[in-house]
């Protein structure tokens, strides 16, 4: 069975702290990798989408990697409205397309 | 170009009542996802739909739920005799052509579904 996990759950930053946060997965093959953000009361929305292991994207203060085992979202200097909650999600080979989501990194940023 | 629109946004229902939750993708879209999300379960699949074809319907419980994208009109979320475990939030997503698919699902607002 496909499997995505998040860590950690919560994370809590000074504004200009930079960080990481984890996805790491188990599938049979990887069709594709995604990161999504999630504000509060809202529905996600697309940030990335990586292919394959060494592929990295970067969006202003984000940037997404991947390698065969896990992805990164590394945020520089973050800033209060990166508060938001992170998902992870991927597709696997075969099958229709359907993402499977992590639960997610509830990020905070204090001023 | 209007985003994916979810309603109700807000839905209270009694045990035992019905809840239609209603889903119009993107301009363009032909495919349907709707997902439901616990605080302590993320999102979880429920359905995937393109017009008048259930895809796969693997995360949806046999009993009580059913879906439907008609060629007309919105795509519908149908859950009978609802009991509070249903409380969650609802979401619908769409996407242009699987084949053409970055991974990039536009997602609705959400129905929040309260069960008293």
């Amino acid at each position: 069975e496909d499997q995505v996990t998040q860590s950690p759950e919560a994370l809590r930053l000074q504004e200009g702290e930079s960080s990481s946060l984890n996805c790491s997965y188990t599938v049979s093959g990887l069709r594709g990798l995604f990161w999504y953000r999630q504000d509060p009361g809202k529905g996600p929305e697309f940030l990335f989408t990586l292919y394959s292991a060494g592929e990295e994207k970067e969006k202003e203060r984000l940037k997404a990697t991947l390698t065969k085992k896990e992805s990164f979202l590394h945020i520089t200097a973050p800033k209060p409205e990166d508060s938001a909650t992170y998902l992870c999600a991927l597709h696997a080979s075969g099958g229709s397309y359907i993402p499977t989501f992590g639960r997610g990194t509830s990020l905070i940023v204090h001023p | 170009n209007a985003g994916v629109m979810q309603n109700p946004r807000h839905l209270v229902r009694r045990r035992g009542q019905e809840a239609r939750l209603r889903c119009s993708p993107m301009k363009g879209h032909s495919h349907v996802y709707w997902y439901r999300q616990l605080p302590e379960e993320g999102l979880k699949f429920m359905v995937y739909l393109q017009k008048e074809n259930i895809i796969d319907e693997s995360g949806m419980p046999k009993e009580r739920f059913s879906a439907e994208f008609p060629k007309e009109g919105p795509s519908i979320l149908r859950i009978q005799q609802v009991v509070r475990g249903d409380s969650a939030a609802y979401f619908c997503a769409s996407s242009p052509s699987e084949t053409l698919n970055t991974g990039e699902l536009f997602f609705g607002e959400g129905s929040r579904l309260t069960v008293l």
